[in-house]
């Protein structure tokens, strides 16, 4: 059963970088298989992908974000990683990680962070 | 992008009541459509793939069906546990795309 589970500050001050990290278990990251994912979730809001790596070196960004956005995996810890610059109030949600499959929907989740970008 | 658009936004509905979600996407998606489960505080959790396939443990009155554009999520027998938001999910061009939720209240 793969498990995923997020790990990073819960604020961060405007302008300043946001780091997070998902932590895999169950599944190895450098196998292929799945897309590792980050999504988030604005309070009360609808779901918005922000990105994703696959086979390592291939990673989707949301154009939204792109500018901004890294997205990394370590396969000797087993686990992928984002780094959003220059953090804006507009940043402040729930982050998620999540496995995507070949066929496109997502299938685990971790259990979720919630960031808010304040000074 | 592909854009999904759910509907009704929010349905309130009694234990025991048969409960007909809609998805509508902007362009053909086949059947690659998700529907997704969300509770207050928790990740969402996959209940359909593949338009009509259910996930593994998830109770049977849940359905999925449709094809092309428009697709619907079917709650047979409403329980209270099925309070949630419940957002679709097209997987048939990248990147993939969230319709923007149904809240359903069980009354």
């Amino acid at each position: 059963q793969v498990q995923l589970q997020e790990s990073g500050p819960g604020l961060v001050k405007p302008s300043q970088t946001l780091s997070l990290t998902c932590s895999v278990s169950g599944a190895s990251i450098g196998s292929g298989g799945y897309y590792w994912t980050w999504i988030r979730q604005h309070p009360g809001k609808g779901l918005e992908l922000i990105g994703y790596i696959f086979y390592i070196g291939n990673t989707y960004y949301n154009p939204s974000l792109k500018n901004r956005l890294t997205i990394l995996a370590d396969t000797f810890n087993n686990e992928f990683s984002l780094k959003l610059t220059s953090v804006t109030a507009a940043d402040s949600a729930a982050y998620y990680c999540a496995t995507m499959t070949t066929s496109v929907y997502i299938d685990h989740w971790g259990q979720g962070t919630l960031v808010s970008v304040s000074s | 992008d592909i854009q999904m658009t759910q509907s009704p936004s929010s349905v309130s509905a009694s234990v025991g009541d048969r409960v007909t979600i809609t998805c509508r996407a902007s362009q053909t998606v086949y059947t690659a459509l998700a529907w997704y489960q969300q509770k207050p505080g928790e990740a969402p959790k996959l209940l359909i793939y593949a338009a009509s396939t259910l996930q593994t443990g998830v109770p049977s009155r849940f359905s999925g069906s449709g094809s092309g554009t428009d697709f619907t999520l079917t709650i047979s027998r409403l329980q209270a546990a099925d309070s949630a938001t419940y957002f679709c999910q097209q997987g048939d061009r990248f990147p993939p795309t969230f319709g923007h939720g149904t809240t359903v209240e069980v009354k």
